[in-house]
């Protein structure tokens, strides 16, 4: 199977920061690569698919970008709202596995 | 307005089974593939089963296969999870989530999530 790897972990940002999170695929994936933002309470949200299309709804202030194995999702400028756990997932065919999560926390 | 919304969660004892059911409203539910994810305490999230819009084709996890049995009811608009000799391990919360189209496809909507506690 195709495993996900997600790095950092965790991460402390201030309101304003520039935050990056990346994910590389153990095999090359294409474009076929999702993030999802999880809080505390809530559901899981889609915000990028196809690597860098944003969903609809989604604040342009979230970005994604690459292919192949490697892939990042970029907040512009960290919000309060923002807190919560990152999750990229690979789909292109089964299982369509999660990433570890990336926890972002406000410093 | 998508909503899925899950049920049939609670407290079982190990080798024991569990139902879940998923209903959905706010789309063609028979156009679109669906999925099962779990979170279990202090995990990330993992997919643990998916079938298509027809039921033609039907994928696990290999920590549930030969376990859990995915199946839908167009008609009802349903989604369920059959879910045969639990173990701890298999607690968690399950999400039913509706795949954007195909069934190799992100997710784009999610229920609230139905919590199984399998515990003696």
């Amino acid at each position: 199977d195709i495993q996900m790897t997600q790095s950092p972990s965790s991460l402390s940002a201030s309101v304003g920061d520039r935050v990056t999170i990346t994910c590389r695929a153990s095999q090359g994936i294409i474009n076929y690569l999702a993030w999802y933002q999880h809080q505390p309470g809530k559901v899981p949200k889609a915000l990028i698919y196809a690597a860098s299309t944003l969903q609809s709804g989604v604040p342009s202030r979230f970005s994604g970008s690459g292919s192949g194995r490697e892939f990042t999702l970029t907040i512009s400028s960290l919000q309060p709202e923002d807190v919560g756990t990152y999750y990229c997932q690979r789909y292109n065919s089964a299982p369509p596995t999660f990433g570890g999560g990336t926890k972002v926390e406000i410093k | 307005e998508v909503q899925l919304v899950e049920s049939g969660g609670g407290l079982v004892q190990p080798g024991r089974s569990l139902r879940l059911s998923c209903v959905a409203s706010g789309f063609i539910f028979d156009d679109y593939a669906m999925n099962w994810v779990r979170q279990a305490p202090g995990k990330g999230l993992e997919w643990i089963s998916g079938i298509s819009w027809n039921s033609v084709t039907i994928a696990y996890a290999d920590s549930v296969k030969g376990r859990f049995t995915i199946s839908r009811d167009n008609a009802k608009k349903s989604v369920y999870l059959e879910m045969n000799s639990l173990r701890a391990d298999d607690t968690a919360l399950y999400y039913c989530a509706k795949a954007h189209h195909l069934l190799w496809d992100h997710f784009d909507h999610w229920g609230q999530g139905t919590l199984v506690a399998v515990s003696s």
